[in-house]
């Protein structure tokens, strides 16, 4: 069993405010990615990191921030929510090397903007 | 750049039978692997089944077997034996073992097992 951990699993927040999804890997894995997710549909990567102190913007244009300050932490971070930020939120880790180095998911997070 | 393509919304297959879900990719990378995972309604993603680009045998994993045609750049899960549990999205995925290095994924196709 995987261990990666998102929180909250669902939260419903107001217009304007500023929230934290949270994830935590106990792997070590070096890289870490946060997709988002409209239910039923594609994922769509919008932030990675190869290890401490490294992020990157994926290929889906995203008003949130995330950071990498410890390996098995890395924190998404939306200053100011808008109802267009509702969606699923998943968070992913793999190990290095290459061929079989699946990624690893947590469960996600259900973000609701009302 | 690397493209996956899942041309099938959804699937519908009878119980006890075999099902074939579609995959298609385009990649620069000359190694690459290709994953298959699966989504319950409950929105966890499941790690299915591997296969490298260049592994001579096609890859199965239980029930699961991957189709792989590298000419023609496919990459097809075949499910056998199909059980009710098997009703989730199914989302092909690919990753670049050089360059392009991030795991992309398709758009996903819904399977539905019918009792």
């Amino acid at each position: 069993e995987a261990d990666i951990y998102q929180t909250p699993r669902y939260l419903v927040i107001g217009t304007g405010k500023k929230i934290t999804l949270e994830c935590s890997q106990t792997m070590g894995h070096d890289k870490m990615y946060w997709y988002q997710q409209d239910p039923g549909m594609e994922l769509h990567l919008i932030h990675y990191s190869y290890g401490v102190n490294s992020t990157e913007k994926g290929d889906l244009s995203s008003e949130s921030t995330v950071s990498r300050i410890r390996t098995e932490h890395f924190p998404l971070t939306l200053e100011s929510a808008r109802p267009s930020h509702t969606s699923q939120y998943l968070c992913a880790s793999r190990g290095t090397g290459s061929g079989r180095t699946e990624a690893f998911f947590g469960q996600g997070t259900r973000l609701t903007v009302v | 750049a690397q493209k996956i393509t899942q041309t099938q919304p959804g699937m519908f297959v009878q119980e006890k039978e075999a099902v074939t879900l579609d995959c298609t990719y385009d990649t620069s990378d000359p190694s690459y692997g290709l994953f298959w995972y699966k989504q319950p309604s409950s929105g966890e993603m499941i790690f299915l089944i591997y296969q490298g680009s260049y592994d001579q045998q096609n890859a199965t994993e239980g029930r699961y077997s991957l189709n792989f045609q590298k000419a023609r750049k496919s990459a097809n899960l075949v499910i056998s034996a199909s059980q009710l549990g098997d009703s989730a999205m199914y989302f092909c995925a690919m990753r670049g073992l050089y360059n392009n290095n991030d795991m992309r994924f398709g758009a996903g196709t819904r399977l539905t097992v019918k009792p």
